[in-house]
C-alpha cells in the first residue's frame, strides 16, 4: 500500500475555468476528508465521506465547491469558475474508521492567476 | 467543535525532551485527544491519541490531566527532525468524528 495519492501535486489555472482533483485513499478506509491550507494557517475542513455518503460540508465552503466519492473508494473535488481566493494546498486525508489515525496525502498546490 | 488553545511557538535544544501543551477547557465525555504533526512541505501525520489515561508509543507519550482539560505531549529527546507544527485536535467519537485542525505550535529544534 503506497498511502494515500492525491492527483495532480500542481495545477495553475485561469480565474473562472474549473479544476478538478482526485485523492484515493488507502484501500479499505471508509472515511475521506478533503481540507485547504494556505500558508501559515492550519488545514481548514471542507468536507468528509463515509464510504460513499458525504456527512458534512464546511457551511464556509461555496456552492463553487463539489465533492464526490461515488463507489467509495477514490474521491473528486471539483472547484466551478476558480477565483484567485482558491489559491491553497488542496489535502485530503483517509481513515479506516471513526476515532482511527487518519494519513493525509501530500496534497495539490492550486494556483489560479 | 470544542476548542483547544496551543501556544503559537516554542524552541527547545537538540536531545532534549519536550513538553507541548494544550488547553481543552470545553472537553465533552466523548472527545478523543488527537495529537497531529506538519513537517514542512508535508501532509499533517498523526502522532499520538488517547481519552484518559496516558499514553506511549514509538514517537511520543501524552499525558492528560485528571480533570481531561488539559494535556501535554511529550518528545522524549527531540532532533531536527521533530521541527514541525503540532496540531491538538478533540475528535468527538459519539458525534460528528471531524478533524478540526486549530493553528498549532510551531517548534523549533535548535542544534
Amino acid at each position: 500500500d503506497t498511502g494515500v495519492s492525491q492527483n495532480p501535486r500542481h495545477k495553475i489555472t485561469k480565474r473562472g475555468q474549473n479544476v478538478t482533483f482526485r485523492c484515493d485513499p488507502i484501500s479499505e478506509h471508509n472515511r475521506l476528508y478533503w481540507y485547504r491550507q494556505t500558508l501559515g494557517q492550519g488545514p481548514e475542513f471542507l468536507t468528509y465521506f463515509q464510504n460513499e455518503a458525504q456527512l458534512e460540508k464546511s457551511r464556509l465552503l461555496s456552492d463553487r465547491f463539489s465533492a464526490e466519492r461515488p463507489k467509495g473508494s477514490f474521491s473528486t473535488l471539483e472547484i466551478q469558475r476558480t477565483e484567485q481566493g482558491d489559491s491553497a494546498m488542496y489535502l485530503c486525508a483517509s481513515s479506516l474508521e471513526r476515532n482511527t489515525e487518519a494519513f493525509f496525502g501530500q496534497g495539490t498546490r492550486l494556483t489560479v492567476v | 467543535d470544542a476548542k483547544t488553545t496551543q501556544p503559537n511557538s516554542m524552541e527547545s535544544n537538540e536531545e532534549e525532551p519536550v513538553h507541548l501543551p494544550c488547553n481543552h477547557s470545553t472537553i465533552s465525555g466523548t472527545d478523543y485527544i488527537h495529537w497531529y504533526r506538519q513537517l514542512p512541505s508535508q501532509g499533517p501525520e498523526y502522532v499520538i491519541h488517547g481519552l484518559t489515561s496516558n499514553v506511549n508509543n514509538r514517537m511520543a507519550s501524552l499525558a492528560i490531566a485528571e480533570d481531561r482539560k488539559s494535556s501535554t505531549l511529550i518528545l522524549h529527546r527531540a532532533t531536527l527532525r521533530d521541527a514541525a507544527v503540532y496540531y491538538c485536535i478533540l475528535r468527538d467519537v459519539a458525534r460528528d468524528d471531524k478533524i478540526i485542525f486549530g493553528k498549532g505550535t510551531r517548534l523549533h529544534i535548535l542544534p
